[in-house]
Formats: C-alpha cells, sequence, structure tokens
C-alpha cells in the first residue's frame, strides 16, 4: 500500500508558465515533507520542504503548498525553465523515515 | 565539502553472482540509507543506519540482501546470488538530522 502517491508520471509545460506538480498522502502522522529533483544518471537533490505545522513554503520560484485535511502536497515552480526538466519526488518524513513518491517527470519546452 | 559517493558507478554481473556496492557518506552524518529505484520505478527503501543502534531492515526484499556499515561510517551493501530483478540503481544518502537526506550518484546494477 503506497502512503505517498504522485499521480501523475509526467508533466509538460511551456517555458514561463506555472509548473504545478502534485502529491498526495495517507498517514496522517508525517511530519515533514520534501521535494527532491532528480536529473538522469545522478542522486536525487534535496529541493524545497515544509513542515506539517505550516501551509506553505517559498523559495525563489519554488513554493510547496500543503493541505493537511486533504493529505495533499503541491509544488508550484514559476516561471518555469527548461532546465527545471527532470523527475520530481515528494517525500513525507515520520521517524527519520523518507518515504518516497514514485516521481513525475517534468519537461519544460522551450 | 564531499558529498556521497557511490562505486561503483556501473556493475554488469552474471545472474548467480554476489556484488558488493559501497558508500562513503558525508563525513559527520549519523544516518545512512540504501534505497533502490527500477525502471519507472520511484524510491524503494532498503535499510537504514543511525550510529551505532541496529540498523532497520524492513526493506530489503529477501535474505539475499544485506549491508552493513563499519566505524559508522563506510556502508557496503552486498547482494548474493543475483537475479535478474536486483537490475536497478541503487543509491546511497546520508543525513545529519532526521530530515534532509543527500544522496550520491547512484550505482546502476545490471544483471544479465
Amino acid at each position: 500500500d503506497q502512503q505517498v502517491k504522485q499521480n501523475s508520471p509526467s508533466l509538460s509545460v511551456q517555458e514561463g508558465r506555472i509548473s504545478i506538480l502534485n502529491c498526495d498522502y495517507t498517514n496522517s502522522m508525517f511530519d515533514y515533507f520534501l521535494w527532491y529533483k532528480k536529473y538522469p544518471a545522478e542522486g536525487p537533490t534535496f529541493l524545497i520542504s515544509i513542515s506539517s505545522i505550516k501551509d506553505k513554503n517559498e523559495d525563489g520560484r519554488f513554493t510547496v503548498f500543503l493541505n493537511k485535511s486533504a493529505k495533499h502536497l503541491s509544488l508550484h515552480i514559476v516561471p518555469s525553465q527548461p532546465g527545471d526538466s527532470a523527475v520530481y519526488f515528494c517525500a513525507a518524513s515520520l521517524d527519520n523515515m523518507l518515504t518516497f513518491g514514485g516521481g513525475t517527470r517534468l519537461m519544460v519546452k522551450p | 565539502g564531499a558529498g556521497v559517493s557511490q562505486s561503483p558507478s556501473n556493475k554488469v554481473t552474471e545472474k548467480g553472482k554476489d556484488v558488493e556496492l559501497r558508500c562513503d557518506p558525508i563525513s559527520g552524518h549519523t544516518a545512512l540509507y540504501w534505497y533502490r529505484q527500477s525502471l519507472g520505478q520511484g524510491l524503494e527503501f532498503l535499510i537504514y543506519f543511525q550510529g551505532n543502534s541496529a540498523p532497520d531492515k524492513s526493506g530489503l526484499p529477501s535474505d539475499r540482501f544485506s549491508a552493513e556499515r563499519t566505524g559508522g561510517s563506510v556502508s557496503t551493501l552486498t547482494i548474493q546470488r543475483t537475479q535478474q530483478e536486483d537490475s536497478a540503481v541503487y543509491l546511497c544518502a546520508s543525513s545529519f538530522d532526521a530530515y534532509e537526506q543527500y544522496f550520491g550518484p547512484g550505482t546502476r546494477l545490471t544483471v544479465t
């Protein structure tokens, strides 16, 4: 049973527009959420995170929103750039453990 | 400073052979994790080391898989009698706190 799900395996966006990546979770005990970005042949790199006590965290072009009642988080990238093309994983933390979603491949077209 | 390193970067092995994958975590990080990513799949947790505590092996898929962490630093993941379904990218991560993990580049294992 997947506790963290990314229902969209891929997303295509025009350069300059907003990219919205979604993630759903089932365990209400998760206390921290993270987004990782992964390029081919590289390990995932940390992008942005949010504590469960907050509903929004912003860092430059990246904003993460958390809706605890819906057990849903999203990553907004605006404006999207071709270099943002990668696989994005959401992850949820509990007791020092991260549970990852299946990833969403973002393609930003010039 | 140096990040997490893994070796080898690629490994091709014949079915039935044993393989060892190595991870050098970031110095000072007390936690070390192994994951694997099969083709088109997400990150699957394998094993977690925290300091000198007994490792959390709950993610290991079979008893052919084992891992150790010597001196609280370097870790080796061993797969015995490899099978074709073991083919994947094996990722190691280390962390200092409970949240942000830093990943190595991974080892791509191909079992023929």
